[in-house]
């Protein structure tokens, strides 16, 4: 039992490059989250999945996109990665409702 | 939306003293409360959590309270010790919204 895994670790981009980062649970978990965690701030969520084939804006949803094809992954996209995108991605996943959410190891991503 | 707002944003207490962190939320639907410790480099990892239905809750030397009317909850470690330095995070999770609201984080340093 793995837990929620993402791909990759660690990542460098230039300007303008394209990426997509994988999350992966195998708890069966309704719901996913993407997060993004910068030095002093807390977590800011960019998208949520509340199901296989939905998705929902977050926080901070602008220069992302999402996907959710199967149950039990969340794909993170960046189109045109800026130097404003650089920072620690986190992937979570809960049952549906007010219960606790688990994170991945995350994502170190740097843009150049 | 929700507002999550986490004071102090460091704390330094000595071994074997407490420590306590206060969060106010804004959303009086939110219904669930978790708090997470998150290590230098590490993922967040949930320490306690409570639900609006609940005042107070206990797990060993770790504690959280929720005034429901004030729309505030706090976090309680008593007899401090090294290894609780770290990150502590608060989060509310929006009533009638699938997405959890995070503070800005408390840097808890115990002194040895």
């Amino acid at each position: 039992n793995a837990g929620v895994t993402q791909t990759p670790k660690f990542r460098v981009l230039k300007t303008g490059q394209s990426m997509t980062l994988l999350c992966a649970q195998d708890m069966n978990h309704e719901y996913m989250y993407w997060y993004r965690q910068d030095p002093g701030m807390g977590l800011r969520l960019i998208h949520y999945s509340v199901g296989e084939g939905t998705t929902a804006k977050g926080e901070v949803p602008d220069g992302y996109n999402v996907s959710r094809l199967k149950k039990q992954n969340f794909l993170l996209g960046l189109e045109s990665a800026a130097p404003s995108q650089t920072s620690v991605y986190f992937c979570a996943s809960s049952y549906a409702g007010p219960y606790e959410q688990y994170f991945g190891p995350g994502t170190r991503l740097t843009v150049t | 939306g929700e507002n999550v707002e986490q004071h102090p944003s460091t704390l330094s207490v000595q071994e074997g003293d407490s420590a306590v962190i206060k969060c106010t939320y804004s959303d009086s639907a939110s219904n669930y409360f978790p708090w997470y410790k998150q290590e230098l480099g590490k993922r967040p990892q949930l320490i306690i959590d409570i639900r609006s239905n609940v005042g107070e809750k206990k797990d060993q030397r770790i504690a959280v309270t929720l005034n429901k009317t004030a729309k505030h909850f706090s976090l309680h470690i008593t007899e401090t010790q090294p290894e609780d330095s770290a990150v502590y995070f608060c989060a509310a999770r929006a009533g009638n919204f699938n997405k959890f609201y995070f503070g800005s984080g408390t840097k808890l340093n115990v002194k040895p």
